[in-house]
């Protein structure tokens, strides 16, 4: 079936830029986009931005625009998402969702989550 | 951006208790909104699509509804294994925004 397998837990210095990978794997992955979701500790739930299965196509929430880069690797059927210079808000589990060709909030399945730390 | 508010903030209930959460959004979203279950330390996960489109492999027992600006996830008998946090989603306008959560206690 779908699942989707994150990388592991990050540590970074306030001003560098993470780059959390998520590889996709019992579906067809030209079929699908990925969504990016974070969550800050103890708070809720933040979309961040959605890829379609090809670079070329991406939707990033205003407030991210600029700092973050999402990119997909076919070969790998692997989805990206970079954030760079970052704050200590940026502190957060970062979690990769599968969603359709076109961005629809499918979010079905999710991977595992991947804990990214911001601290000097 | 569109505000989405959850109420209740928390509550408990008893086992087998019919249980109504409510998501109000700050305009017209039509029924692009979903519903999904967390545990501590898990991944989100889907329960209703679409207002009230129950997801594969979800029980019966939860069931969603409304449209335009309020909607509500209801289940109608509380199981042990429902003790999780709640959370409504809109997906009509850019940003896609989440209400802030209810956590549901099994008393």
């Amino acid at each position: 079936q779908a699942q989707l397998v994150q990388s592991g837990a990050e540590v970074k210095k306030p001003g560098a830029s993470v780059k959390v990978s998520c590889k996709a794997s019992g579906y067809d992955f030209s079929n699908y986009g990925v969504s990016w979701v974070r969550q800050a500790p103890g708070q809720g739930l933040e979309w961040m931005g959605w890829i379609g299965p090809y670079n070329g196509n991406t939707k990033y929430a205003q407030r991210f625009q600029g700092r973050v880069t999402m990119t997909t690797d076919t070969s790998t059927t692997t989805v990206y998402m970079e954030l760079r210079s970052l704050r200590s808000d940026d502190t957060a589990v970062y979690y990769c969702a599968r969603d359709l060709i076109t961005p629809r909030a499918w979010f079905d399945p999710w991977g595992q989550g991947t804990l990214v730390t911001v601290s000097s | 951006d569109i505000q989405m508010t959850q109420s209740p903030s928390s509550l408990s209930a008893s086992v087998g208790d019919r249980v109504t959460i409510t998501c109000r959004a700050s305009q017209g979203i039509r029924i692009d909104l979903g519903w999904y279950q967390q545990k501590p330390g898990k991944a989100p996960r889907r329960l209703i699509y679409a207002a009230s489109s129950l997801q594969s492999g979800v029980p019966s027992r939860f069931s969603g509804s409304g449209s335009g600006t309020e909607f509500t996830l209801t289940i109608s008998s509380l199981q042990p294994e429902d003790s999780a946090t709640y959370y409504c989603l809109q997906y009509n306008t850019f940003p896609w925004t989440f209400g802030q959560g209810t956590k549901v206690e099994i008393k």
